[in-house]
């Protein structure tokens, strides 16, 4: 399985302020994605990395609330501008496509509390 | 509808006993289906994939899907208090061409293994 490492795995932020997630895969992968995960709830898909290319996402997400880059085939970043109260919730990074197959696997997850 | 159905649980068996972990799907043109692990606090772990109709064994587990009644299953021989999670329940549209496409989750059972 590909390994993937995020960072931070946790943050405390004031509301009106950013945060930039990053995720790192150990191979390349085809394919990115970035989940959020609500206190209780499942995973909510929020937009698909394109390498070389905007991000697509889901609706209900917008590209100004969560600006996601991708800038190779092993690394991509998530921010969450202008936080409220309501974006604290578990990010999280998932890869796949790697070496013919279509399994993902996900990072460790960015806890985020939004104060 | 939903479109990946799961059954919340919590879904209680003793040491020892199987687990029957359940899971529904509404597009027909789904094709790759997936089993997470997601320990409290943690993210999730891929344990089973399965693209074709019928049983897929890996140790304790086996995945049974049914395209035809769209249902896939999990099961846990002799479950372990270390198996106690929640399962999810994972669908996409790709076709093992090597491209993860986007996961659609199931909201999760929770299992607990009784000493």
């Amino acid at each position: 399985s590909a390994v993937i490492s995020q960072k931070p795995s946790r943050d405390i932020c004031q509301r009106g302020t950013s945060l930039t997630i990053q995720c790192q895969v150990d191979s390349q992968v085809t394919m990115m994605f970035w989940y959020r995960q609500q206190p209780g709830q499942s995973l909510t898909l929020i937009a698909t990395a394109n390498q070389g290319s905007e991000a697509t996402y889901e609706s209900g997400f917008v590209i100004d609330k969560f600006p996601i880059s991708r800038p190779n085939l092993t690394f991509s970043t998530l921010t969450v501008s202008n936080m409220s109260p309501e974006d604290s919730s578990i990010y999280l990074c998932s890869g796949g496509g790697r070496q013919g197959n279509t399994e993902a696997f996900f990072g460790q997850g960015t806890r985020l509390t939004v104060v | 509808q939903k479109e990946v159905e799961q059954n919340s649980g919590p879904l209680s068996v003793p040491e020892g006993a199987i687990a029957s972990l359940n899971c529904t799907y509404s597009d027909r043109v789904s094709q790759s289906f997936f089993w997470y692990r997601q320990y409290s606090g943690k993210s999730p772990e891929l344990i089973m994939s399965i693209y074709s109709n019928g049983d897929k064994e890996d140790g304790r587990f086996t995945a049974q899907l049914n395209k035809a009644s769209q249902y896939v299953s999990l099961l846990i021989r002799d479950s372990q208090p270390s198996d106690s999670a929640t399962y999810l329940c994972a669908v996409n549209m790709a076709l093992g061409t090597g491209t993860a496409s986007k996961l659609t989750f199931g909201t999760g059972t929770r299992l607990q293994v009784t000493l």
